[in-house]
């Protein structure tokens, strides 16, 4: 069964620096989709990025970018320019490519500081 | 815009209580998700379906069972509700005829007090 780690409970950052998040992934398929998923205070889940498998370019949302390592089988998020909205649960999630269902990580709470 | 409606934001019951949570989609949505929140675990797949009356277990669907009679509404029943399922609930849905397609949208999340 896939599993995706999120080894970082809770992280934080100053306005307007840079963080990045880590997600680790465990699967035996060659072929899949990554997400990050921000949770804000509001509970909305809100899609922040999303990567295929077989793209080797990393994919990158206006200050939202990842890294994706397939051989280490790692999935990091970048945040540049931090601003107070980024506060949220942030959840790194897997999906195959021939499924529907997403398996999620344990989430990563982000704090900005002004 | 796609959305995604979940009955009820918090709820109160009792031990012994049977409950449904009621999720409404109106985008069209072949494929409905209830996934469990909790602190230290993230999202933990309950039940989904794919099609009206079609269902499948997720990972943890002990002491929970599903209805989909109609496409745009999945609902959540707990048979017989214990304090160990208080919990936040979030309902989701996404296309399934489009492979490329790969977003799942979530309701606000219903969070559950068994006392």
């Amino acid at each position: 069964a896939q599993t995706v780690t999120q080894s970082q409970p809770e992280m934080s950052v100053q306005e307007a620096e840079t963080v990045t998040l880590s997600c680790t992934y465990d699967t035996s398929e060659s072929d899949y989709y990554l997400f990050w998923y921000k949770q804000p205070p509001s509970r909305q889940m809100i899609l922040v990025i999303r990567q295929e498998a077989y793209k080797q370019q990393n994919a990158t949302e206006n200050r939202f970018s990842v890294n994706f390592q397939k051989a280490a089988k790692s999935f990091s998020l970048k945040i540049s320019d931090s601003q107070l909205g980024d506060a949220a649960m942030y959840f790194c999630a897997y999906r195959e490519t021939s499924g529907s269902r997403l398996t999620f990580g344990e989430g990563t709470q982000l704090t900005v500081n002004p | 815009d796609v959305k995604v409606t979940q009955s009820s934001r918090y709820l109160v019951k009792r031990t012994g209580e049977k409950v449904f949570l009621e999720c409404v989609q109106d985008m069209d949505h072949e494929n409905m998700f209830w996934y469990r929140q909790d602190p230290g675990l993230g999202l933990r797949l309950i039940y989904f379906s794919y099609d009206v009356k079609m269902k499948e277990k997720g990972d943890i669907p002990e002491g929970y069972s599903v209805s989909r009679e109609k496409k745009e509404r999945f609902s959540l029943i707990l048979e017989s509700a214990s304090t160990n399922q208080t919990s936040m609930y979030l309902c989701a849905s996404s296309l399934a005829r489009d492979p490329t397609n790969t977003e799942a949208f979530f309701g606000q999340g219903t969070r559950l007090t068994v006392v």
